[in-house]
């Protein structure tokens, strides 16, 4: 049990486009979804905290318009890299809290990877 | 703030030999702690978490940690090491924010590589 997947796997991109990620909660409902990107060699940075229903809360720094996040169900969360730009090129994870198992155990998609040419 | 500090970025061991992996946290309230792996190109797997329960926790894979209030340590052990064990593993920390919901803080993560 307990597993989150992530579409597409790898994504490449021109640079001003448009790119939907989507996390998916499969066999447990997420009330709570987490969106981080990770940097070659580097740890994980939260992003944003999606709640299902409400608006997404983003960390210091992360801007609200470029990364938007959709969380319309309890088991689909969607992060859009707005007009993207080779910066944005990263690993971005998603992770989902499975309700009644203690405190803050995190699920974890595979991962997208994220190029932008 | 809470915080996580992983001692060495790139660990190696010999195949049978003892894997040690130390983290160190910081919070100002009892922590939440946990152990995740993360193998190339994918997302992190939970190894262990220590939820103010029993001091000595037991994961998957053989893995087990030991929670040290008065060296606010959290060190990964396991007492073999095999070749699949080769990963990247992060110490985190958690805790509750207003609002109710919890963040996890991530440490910078310590590369395992297992020599045969």
């Amino acid at each position: 049990g307990a597993v989150v997947s992530q579409h597409p796997s790898r994504v490449i991109c021109k640079s001003g486009t448009s790119v939907k990620i989507e996390c998916r909660s499969l066999d447990f409902q997420a009330t709570t979804m987490f969106w981080y990107r990770q940097f070659p060699k580097q740890s994980l940075m939260l992003m944003a905290t999606s709640n299902e229903g409400s608006k997404a809360t983003y960390e210091q720094g992360v801007e609200k318009d470029k990364f938007l996040i959709n969380h319309a169900s309890l088991t689909l969360s969607t992060l859009t890299v707005t007009s993207a730009h080779p910066e944005d090129s990263s690993f971005y994870i998603c992770s989902a809290s499975l309700p009644g198992t203690g405190p803050d155990t995190q699920y974890f998609g595979p991962g997208t990877r994220l190029t932008v040419l | 703030a809470q915080s996580v500090t992983q001692l060495g970025s790139h660990v190696s061991v010999s195949e049978g030999a003892l894997v040690l992996l130390r983290c160190n946290y910081s919070s100002s309230v009892p922590p939440y702690l946990f152990w995740y792996v993360q193998y190339p190109n994918q997302g992190l797997q939970l190894l262990l978490k220590y939820t103010s329960a029993a001091t000595l926790v037991k994961g998957i894979n053989g893995f087990e940690a030991e929670f040290k209030k008065s060296e606010t340590s959290f060190h990964l052990t396991k007492p073999s090491a095999h070749m699949s064990d080769a990963a990247e593993y992060f110490c985190a920390v958690s805790d509750t924010r207003s609002g109710g919901y919890q963040k996890v803080t991530f440490g910078t993560g310590t590369k395992l590589q297992v020599i045969p």
